[in-house]
This record gives C-alpha cells, sequence and structure tokens, in this order.
C-alpha cells in the first residue's frame, strides 16, 4: 500500500464526453504526477504539479488538464473524449526531491 | 518516444531460477529506477541507481548500470511465484519526470 488513492477504479465513456479523474496523494507529498498507460505499453507522462502549480507537461493535447488543490489532491480532466484515450490512468505522488514515486492503483477508462 | 527500452519484451521461468532483464536508454541520466507492476494495477517502486553507482542490491535484486553503454540490468535470484509481473525501467533526466520503457513480462512457474 503506497497511499495514494484514486477514483472512480473503473469507469466507461462515450466519444466526446468529458471525465475527471481523482486523486489523494500519500501524506507529506506535494508533487503530483499524471501517467496514461496504453495496453501492453509503459506508462507516459501527461504532466505535474508541484504546490498546485503546473510543473511540467509531456505530450498531450491541452483537453488534457488538471489541478492541484491546497491539501495536495489532484484532479485530471479530459475533454471531448477520443477512443484512443482508453487507458489506465496512474497517479503518482513524491516529496519535494522527486526521485521516488508512490503511485496509485489506477483508473481504467473505457471510451465506447 | 520512450526514454528506455527494455529487453526481453517477454521471459518465462521456472520457480527458483534467476531472472534477468535488460534496459538500454538514450540520454544522459539523473538516476535510472526499476518499477513492478501486477496485473496492470499501480506501479511498485524496487530500487534506484544514481548515474554515479555502478551496482546496487535490495534483497533478491541486483541492479547493474553501465552509463558509457547507456544500460541497465535486473536480476531477480531464487525466483517466486510471487515474482510474476510486469517490469519497468525508468530515467530520470532531471527534467521533472520519469520516462519509462514498455516493460518486461515475467512468469514464473510453479
Amino acid at each position: 500500500e503506497t497511499g495514494v488513492t484514486q477514483s472512480p477504479t473503473h469507469l466507461i465513456k462515450t466519444r466526446g464526453q468529458q471525465v475527471t479523474l481523482r486523486c489523494s496523494s500519500q501524506s507529506g507529498h506535494n508533487t503530483v504526477s499524471w501517467y496514461q498507460q496504453a495496453l501492453g505499453q509503459g506508462p507516459q507522462f501527461i504532466f505535474q504539479y508541484y504546490r498546485e502549480e503546473e510543473n511540467g507537461r509531456g505530450n498531450f493535447p491541452p483537453r488534457f488538464s488538471g489541478l492541484q488543490f491546497p491539501n495536495y489532491s489532484s484532479e485530471l480532466n479530459v475533454n471531448a473524449l477520443e477512443l484512443d484515450d482508453s487507458a489506465l490512468y496512474l497517479c503518482a505522488s513524491s516529496s519535494s526531491d522527486g526521485e521516488k514515486l508512490f503511485f496509485g492503483s489506477g483508473t481504467q477508462l473505457s471510451v465506447l | 518516444s520512450q526514454q528506455g527500452e527494455e529487453d526481453p519484451q517477454a521471459l518465462s521461468i521456472q520457480e527458483g531460477e534467476n531472472a534477468t532483464m535488460n534496459c538500454s536508454y538514450k540520454t544522459s541520466i539523473n538516476n535510472l529506477q526499476w518499477y513492478r507492476q501486477n496485473s496492470g494495477r499501480g506501479l511498485v517502486h524496487l530500487i534506484l541507481i544514481r548515474s554515479n553507482e555502478r551496482e546496487k542490491h535490495s534483497g533478491r535484486l541486483r541492479v547493474t548500470l553501465d552509463t558509457s553503454k547507456k544500460s541497465s540490468s535486473l536480476l531477480i535470484t531464487a525466483s517466486r511465484a510471487a515474482d510474476t509481473a510486469s517490469y519497468f525501467c525508468a530515467t530520470d533526466i532531471n527534467d521533472y519526470k520519469l520516462s519509462f520503457g514498455a516493460g518486461t513480462t515475467v512468469t514464473v512457474r510453479a
């Protein structure tokens, strides 16, 4: 158990809809990163938040957006869902040095 | 494109045998980490090796790093059924993110 919790665990949406995924970071961690993992692939970096500010972004379009709250929990929002957005979405928290990531169990998103 | 690439893609071994998997990467790194993932769920950190280290041990795990060849290996000794999982290398090039490879799927047969 890492102490990072994600909700929901599974989600089914249709193309064009919007989705919000949530993550509570491990106690004492002020940095949250989001990753997308397609079936059979490694996790791909979406973005990172540090003290409520976006601290870096991967190669994802603007319809992927996020928030970090004062308690360091975080949301990932995806607008105008596409079929290719179907994946496991992983949230990971880390302390300020950011070396080790502590992952949640993920949200499995299916877009039909 | 992914920074790290694991080899082999899949590995099947008998319980008690050793499992070795390799990771190659493209650019200079700050550190390299290995993670394990069971059944498509969250990843678990296994071990971190810094760019100025050549070998590191943690329990039944042994990691080596060769920065001249831009490669790393993970050895799991005396494998158990519970070691069945996917293993990922991740490189930290000090730019706020980890870059993961596609992983090696290890199956340990009883």
